[in-house]
């Protein structure tokens, strides 16, 4: 079974410059979530999609980042404008079943860095 | 929202060891407790978990036992290995999804 795919894997921008992440989940998955994972930290969930509806998003920072989920199969996550302490790993996962209650894959995250 | 609080911060052992790792919650509500395995530049990695109808829960050298009174529940690895070195990560879960904030283990060969 093909895991969770997530691009870029690495970016480097300037604050104040806008970016997107792109996400795969694994086929069939009606769950997906974005976590953001700070050096050193554990990974904070930022918005949770099922299908192509957002369940949650209370720890979206909805002024600068914005995420959806196209026909409830990809899904990008966009920070605009961007700030130095939106330096981290963006983190992608899915799951089969709807909630929380089920194990989460994830994909290999994309490392930003914000200079 | 829920409070998730992971001891200790660091942990280094010789192998062959145990090492325990302990995860308190504030949120009675809660109903699932995994744990994650994150290797360095990798992704997290679920270990093993453990609802809230259960006590304790076994796997090969893994378990995790749960204190729904004490609301706090802790992993346990015996026989420690030096590829069982990395961050650990806690869950807590009902309504939302919290990571505790991680355990370094390091097992010295």
């Amino acid at each position: 079974e093909a895991g969770v795919a997530q691009s870029p894997r690495y970016k480097i921008i300037e604050k104040r410059q806008s970016v997107a992440f792109w996400c795969n989940p694994i086929s069939g998955h009606a769950t997906l979530y974005w976590y953001q994972q700070i050096l050193g930290q554990g990974p904070k969930l930022l918005i949770q999609f099922q299908n192509n509806g957002v369940v949650d998003d209370s720890q979206l920072p909805k002024d600068r980042f914005s995420a959806e989920r196209l026909k409830g199969v990809d899904s990008t996550l966009k920070i605009q404008p961007a700030k130095l302490e939106d330096s981290a790993v963006y983190l992608c996962a899915s799951s089969l079943e709807v909630g929380f209650s089920y194990e989460q894959y994830f994909g290999p995250g994309t490392r930003l860095t914000v200079t | 929202g829920e409070n998730v609080e992971q001891h200790p911060s660091t942990l280094s052992v010789q192998e062959g060891d145990s090492a325990v790792i302990k995860c308190t919650y504030s949120d009675s509500a809660s109903n699932y407790f995994p744990w994650y395995k994150q290797e360095l530049g990798k992704r997290p990695q679920l270990i093993i978990d453990i609802r809230s109808n259960v006590g304790e829960k076994k796997d090969q050298r893994i378990a995790v036992t749960l204190n729904k009174t004490a609301k706090h529940f802790s992993l346990h690895i015996t026989e420690t290995q030096p590829e069982d070195s990395a961050v650990y990560f806690c869950a807590v879960t009902g309504n939302q999804f919290y990571f505790g904030t991680g355990t370094s283990l390091t097992v010295i060969p």
